[in-house]
C-alpha cells in the first residue's frame, strides 16, 4: 500500500531553518513526490516536485528559501531563513496508477 | 491561471449536491483535473481525477458509486456530482490541476480556494 508518513509538528525560530521529512512506504521508495503549503484558512499552494535523486522543480514564485532533497525513501523540505508567513501546514503528495496519496501533514510553528 | 470553486452548501444526509470549478488562464482540455477534500481540522484527502479528454476517471474507494466527476471543456468547467451524502462527507472541496500535459496521476500545481459542503440534518 502506497503510504506517506509525516511528523505532526515542527518548530524553529524566526530566521532559522527547519527540515521536514516525508517517508514513502518501503516498496515505493523511488517515487516522485510533491510538497504543498497550506497557510491558515487558505487553500493549498504547490511548492515543488521532488525526485528520488533530490532534483526538484519549484512552482512559480516560490522563494529560494524553499529547497528539496532526498535520501532513500525519505523526501525532505528545507525552509531556510524562516519568516512568519512560513507558519503553515505542509503536505507531501504522491501518486500511482489511478490513485493520489497525501501525507498527514506537518504543522510548522515559527517561534 | 486560476481555479474557482462554487456550489457548496448545506445538504441533508442522503441528499445530493453538485459543486463546480471554473478554470481560466490555461488550456483546460489539455490537463487532468482533480477533486480533493479537507474535513474540518483534518488533512487533505484525494477524491477523484478526470483526464483532459474525459475518457478516464478514477475515484477514492470511499466515494465509488456515490460521486461522479465530469468536465465541460467548452466551458472550462469541472464538476463533482455528489449523491447519497453522509455526515462524513462534510469538508471543504478543492479542485486541483495536474502539473504536466497528458498526465493523469501526477503532481498538482494549481489549487482553488475551496467550497464548503456541510451534510447535516
Amino acid at each position: 500500500q502506497l503510504v506517506l508518513t509525516q511528523s505532526p509538528s515542527a518548530s524553529a525560530s524566526l530566521g532559522a531553518s527547519v527540515k521536514l521529512t516525508c517517508t514513502l512506504s518501503r516498496r515505493h521508495s523511488s517515487y516522485v513526490i510533491a510538497w504543498h503549503q497550506q497557510q491558515p484558512d487558505k487553500g493549498p499552494r504547490y511548492l515543488m516536485k521532488l525526485n528520488s535523486d533530490g532534483s526538484h522543480s519549484k512552482g512559480d514564485g516560490i522563494p529560494d528559501r524553499f529547497s528539496g532533497s532526498s535520501s532513500g525513501a525519505e523526501r525532505y523540505l528545507t525552509i531556510s531563513s524562516l519568516q512568519s508567513e512560513d507558519e503553515a501546514d505542509y503536505y507531501c503528495q504522491t501518486w500511482g496508477t489511478g490513485i493520489q496519496v497525501f501525507g498527514t501533514g506537518t504543522k510548522v510553528t515559527v517561534l | 491561471v486560476q481555479l474557482l470553486e462554487s456550489g457548496g452548501g448545506l445538504v441533508q444526509p442522503g441528499g445530493s449536491l453538485r459543486v463546480s470549478c471554473a478554470a481560466s488562464g490555461f488550456t483546460f482540455s489539455s490537463y487532468a483535473m482533480n477533486w480533493v477534500r479537507q474535513a474540518p481540522g483534518k488533512g487533505l484527502e484525494w477524491v477523484s481525477v478526470i483526464s483532459g479528454s474525459a475518457d478516464r476517471t478514477y475515484y477514492a474507494d470511499f466515494v465509488k458509486g456515490r460521486f461522479t466527476i465530469s468536465r465541460d471543456n467548452s466551458k472550462n468547467t469541472l464538476f463533482l456530482q455528489m449523491n447519497s451524502l453522509r455526515a462524513e462527507d462534510t469538508a471543504v472541496y478543492y479542485c486541483a490541476k495536474v502539473l504536466d500535459f497528458g498526465m493523469i496521476t501526477w503532481a498538482f500545481d494549481i489549487w482553488g480556494q475551496g467550497t464548503m459542503v456541510t451534510v447535516s440534518s
